[in-house]
């Protein structure tokens, strides 16, 4: 079976860095995808690992270990509108079954 | 170009009812997948489609059923609907392959009572 695990919640302020953590454990890993959802919108797609390793896109980066089962995501210089939930996917077996786990959800203060 | 497209928006069933939902894909997305989100957890999949056959299935019982049509828009069924049933429910479009984007509706909000 699947088992996701990350923080339910977390707070950070404002221009500071937040990581968000994510274990999985899983068979016929192919990859790691992290979405963001703002409260009441649909999922909105961040970032896809697929090798260990930090992948980096602006002000978000994602990064990778297969070996542990284990990624993060990292926010740079965050904003208010950063508040929301972001959910770690993990991507197994064939055909592109997604399951997610809970979702962190962050609120960013002044 | 429209992103993938839901309705309806809202619905408000009676327990023991049937509902339909529906799910246009962005254009030239071939692959749908659906999933149920409850309040306050993560997405959980139901099934996916590919040329309009059932390919992936979740832990989901029989009630909840789906169809393709050529155009690769896509349908959801319940029936004999549950209160808790009561969701969000999500359909997600991409292009055949393993590791490709999928790209998220804004969802159907259903509510049983």
């Amino acid at each position: 079976g699947q088992n996701i695990d990350q923080p339910t919640e977390m707070t950070a302020t404002e221009g500071a860095i937040v990581q968000i953590n994510c274990t999985y454990q899983t068979s016929g890993f192919n990859g790691l995808f992290w979405y963001q959802q703002h409260a009441g919108e649909a999922p909105t797609f961040l970032s896809y690992n697929v090798l260990d390793g930090l992948e980096e896109k602006g002000r978000f980066s994602s990064f990778l270990s297969r070996s542990k089962g284990y990624s993060y995501l990292l926010l740079k210089e965050l904003q208010m509108k950063d508040s929301a939930s972001y959910l770690c996917a993990v991507y197994s077996g064939g055909y592109q079954k997604v399951t997610f786990g809970i979702g962190t959800k962050l609120q960013v203060i002044p | 170009d429209a992103g993938v497209t839901q309705s309806p928006t809202h619905l408000i069933k009676t327990r023991g009812q049937q509902v339909t939902l529906r799910c246009s894909p962005k254009s030239g997305h071939d692959t749908v997948s659906w999933y149920q989100q409850a309040l306050g957890q993560g997405p959980q999949f139901i099934f996916q489609y590919y040329e309009e056959e059932e390919r992936q299935r979740g832990n989901f019982p029989d009630r909840f059923s789906g169809h393709q049509f050529p155009n690769y828009s896509s349908e959801l069924n319940v029936n004999a609907l549950l209160l808790g049933d009561s969701a969000l429910y999500l359909c997600a479009s991409s292009l055949g392959g393993p590791n490709t984007e999928a790209f998220f509706g804004q969802g159907t909000r259903l509510t049983v009572v």
